[in-house]
């Protein structure tokens, strides 16, 4: 248990419906950030903010939207999905300007069909 | 062809022998390294950090070496045992807000 909790664990969607992946901490950490993993990709970062604020879009496509409203939960709204877009998805967490590691949540496995 | 999945390297050891995981990583700025643990259907989990004024640094059955000349680092587990199978995955941070890049990933198969 690290202290960062996402849910749904898993979630199918078809690709006209519209829906949210949740992460929170309760770690005091400053910084949220959404990673993919899929089968044909390493780890690859998405969205970051720090203080709330989004600092890094790494460009994601628009039927992926993030929200932050404070700095204990994140968001990641989903719409519109295709088929390629199934993956795990990942929500981290850091305290930033302490010199220590962000810690991962257990992600939300998606299938879009 | 398109390939249909990530072809991740394999390590396999016997249980009780040492195991050593290499990563080389891209950026010179980097200036903190973290390894991190991946077990089937769960989110990484971490292991172990160094910063780069440190070239090894020691935890519980864990060491990880950091060479800057060549841009590598090196987890070695002591004593591997069953539980340790897992993907095991560096990530580099170039410093700011603790963006992390990760490596490929390597899988660990611990055999009885």
């Amino acid at each position: 248990e690290t202290g960062v909790t996402q849910t749904p664990r898993h979630l199918v969607m078809g690709m006209t419906n519209k829906k949210s992946l949740k992460c929170e901490q309760h770690l005091g950490h400053n910084a949220m950030y959404w990673y993919k993993q899929s089968a044909k990709k390493p780890l690859e970062l998405m969205f970051v903010y720090s203080l709330e604020e989004r600092v890094e879009n790494n460009s994601v496509p628009s039927r992926f939207s993030p929200e932050c409203p404070n700095s204990s939960h994140l968001f990641l709204h989903l719409h519109t999905l295709q088929p390629e877009d199934s993956a795990l998805y990942l929500c981290a967490s850091s305290l930033l300007g302490t010199g220590k590691p962000a810690f991962f949540g257990q992600g939300t496995r998606l299938t879009v069909v | 062809g398109e390939s249909v999945g990530l072809h991740l390297p394999t390590l396999s050891v016997q249980e009780g022998d040492n195991s050593i995981i290499n990563c080389a990583y891209s950026n010179s700025a980097s200036d903190y390294f973290i390894w991190y643990k991946q077990e089937s259907g769960k989110g990484p989990q971490f292991i172990i950090d160094i910063r780069s004024n440190m070239d090894k640094r020691q935890g519980q059955r864990v060491t990880v070496l950091l060479n800057k000349t060549v841009k590598h680092l090196s987890l070695q587990i002591a004593a591997t045992q069953p539980g340790d199978s897992a993907v095991y995955f560096c990530a580099e941070i170039p410093g700011g807000y603790n963006k992390l890049i990760f490596g490929a990933g390597t899988r660990l198969a611990v055999h009885p």
